[in-house]
């Protein structure tokens, strides 16, 4: 399987926890995305990376939350101290942009890793 | 800021019905116009997409035609089977930026035999 993979897919963790979720994209993909999905709602973005480069964050990324793509390949997203409101489905996306244009505009998603902060 | 905005669901429909999920958009500028799927326990998947003003998407019989005058891209299906069911995300990537889509909130669809 070459898709987008994501762990762990399931996460159960108390309030003030530390948690970190990994994300695998399609290994040609230069550019990384992470959102986050409540019930009910479509997926909001939180930040990109291209290649080990991030270079847009979302308002909704307080200082709590922290990303890195070290080697432009996988990525990790840390949450520290964990709240209640922190609960969701954390998605990872991936596609390619080679120079000023994209060659495609298409995402393509890992399954997500759903957090429970109890 | 850009915007998607979707018809509530969920939409309840019997196999082989029509089915029509409405969208309408606002976005500065030439956006890509996409139709993403999400099964139950699974990431969204790509369903369709159109890149400019009459382009018609089209794929596993959905169809959705980049209306530039209504800002619409409507998602339409002849006739649904149950394996359809799952919610369905309309999404645009404005042009000119960094191409981030903007996401509606999803709707249901549930088919029944």
């Amino acid at each position: 399987d070459t898709g987008v993979s994501q762990d762990p897919r399931h996460k159960i963790t108390k309030r003030g926890q530390n948690v970190t979720f990994r994300c695998d994209p399609i290994s040609e993909h230069n550019r990384l995305y992470w959102y986050r999905q409540t019930l009910g709602q479509g997926p909001e973005f939180l930040t990109y990376f291209q290649n080990e480069a991030q270079l847009e964050k979302s308002r909704l990324l307080s200082d709590r939350f922290s990303a890195e793509r070290p080697k432009g390949s996988f990525s990790t997203l840390e949450i520290q101290r964990t709240e209640q409101g922190d609960s969701a489905m954390y998605l990872c996306a991936s596609n390619i942009r080679l120079g000023a244009l994209p060659s495609t505009d298409t995402q393509y998603f890992g399954p997500g890793t759903r957090l429970t902060v109890l | 800021g850009d915007s998607v905005t979707q018809m509530e669901g969920p939409v309840t429909l019997s196999e082989e019905a029509f089915l029509t999920i409405n969208c309408t958009y606002t976005a500065t500028g030439y956006p890509s116009l996409f139709w993403y799927v999400q099964y139950p326990g699974e990431g969204l998947q790509l369903l369709l997409k159109a890149t400019k003003a009459d382009d018609k998407g089209s794929n596993k019989g959905f169809e959705a035609t980049y209306r530039k005058e209504t800002t619409s891209f409507h998602l339409e299906k002849g006739s649904v089977q149950v394996s359809d069911s799952a919610v369905y995300f309309c999404a645009l990537s404005a042009s000119g930026g960094s191409y981030i889509p903007t996401f509606g909130r999803g709707t249901s669809l549930i088919v029944h035999p």
